[in-house]
């Protein structure tokens, strides 16, 4: 099947730093990536949709300069946490569209949990 | 915009019992619907993906349906086992391509 993998599994920053977060299809392409964070005992809710070779659309409430999304290629999207703060501390996890076969399936990475102290 | 409800929130049971988590959402026009686990702390793991155009699909233990027009999805856990306690959660695609929207999920114990 499909994997998607994340690096860092998890990060433990100081406030103020900045966290780069990978997301790769290890197996296919994809065109699209999507990110989505997770608070405690909360469910996922999209941050934004990343495309490759094109800005990143991101979702209402979420400031792009603050997270910021690269998709360089068909196999990587990157989500920079630039100067962090406690309240940015969650779970991170990122999906994969494949390129070809069924437009259908997303398929997740393992997620990232960071903790901004 | 389509919002996507999960019942009950946390549920208990003694292991063996068959269960059924229910799952609602606002916008009928979806493109497909998916089952995931989440284990505390991890990732998600797909359980079962049904087209808009299927009614129900089935996976070992799981039986997940459809009815589009109602709005809602079930997934019924034959003979629940202590591994699997989790949590639940139920994501709908408006179309093709577009990202998942997440209930909040299901918690589900069971007891041995």
């Amino acid at each position: 099947g499909a994997v998607v993998s994340q690096h860092p599994s998890w990060v433990i920053c100081k406030s103020g730093t900045s966290v780069k977060i990978e997301c790769r299809s290890l197996d296919f392409q994809a065109t699209t990536m999507f990110w989505y964070r997770q608070f405690p005992k909360q469910s996922l809710m999209l941050m934004a949709t990343s495309n490759e070779g094109s800005k990143a659309t991101y979702e209402q409430g979420v400031e792009k300069d603050k997270f910021l999304i690269n998709h360089a290629s068909l196999t990587l999207s990157t989500l920079t946490v630039t100067s962090a703060h406690p309240e940015d501390s969650s779970f991170y996890i990122c999906s994969a569209r494949p390129l070809t076969g069924s437009y259908n399936e997303q398929f997740f990475g393992p997620g990232t949990r960071l903790t901004v102290l | 915009k389509q919002e996507v409800t999960q019942i009950p929130a946390a549920l208990s049971v003694p292991e063996g019992e068959n269960l059924v988590l229910n799952c609602s959402f606002t916008d009928s026009a979806i493109y497909n619907l998916q089952w995931f686990r989440q284990d505390p702390g991890k990732g998600l793991t797909s359980l079962l993906l049904i087209q808009s155009s299927q009614r129900e699909q089935t996976s070992g233990r799981l039986n997940a349906s459809l009815d589009k027009s109602s709005g809602r999805s079930t997934l019924y856990i034959a003979a629940s086992q202590p591994g699997d306690s989790a949590t639940y959660l139920c994501a709908v695609g408006g179309q093709a391509g577009t990202a998942l929207i997440f209930g909040k999920g299901t918690t589900l114990s069971v007891s041995s």
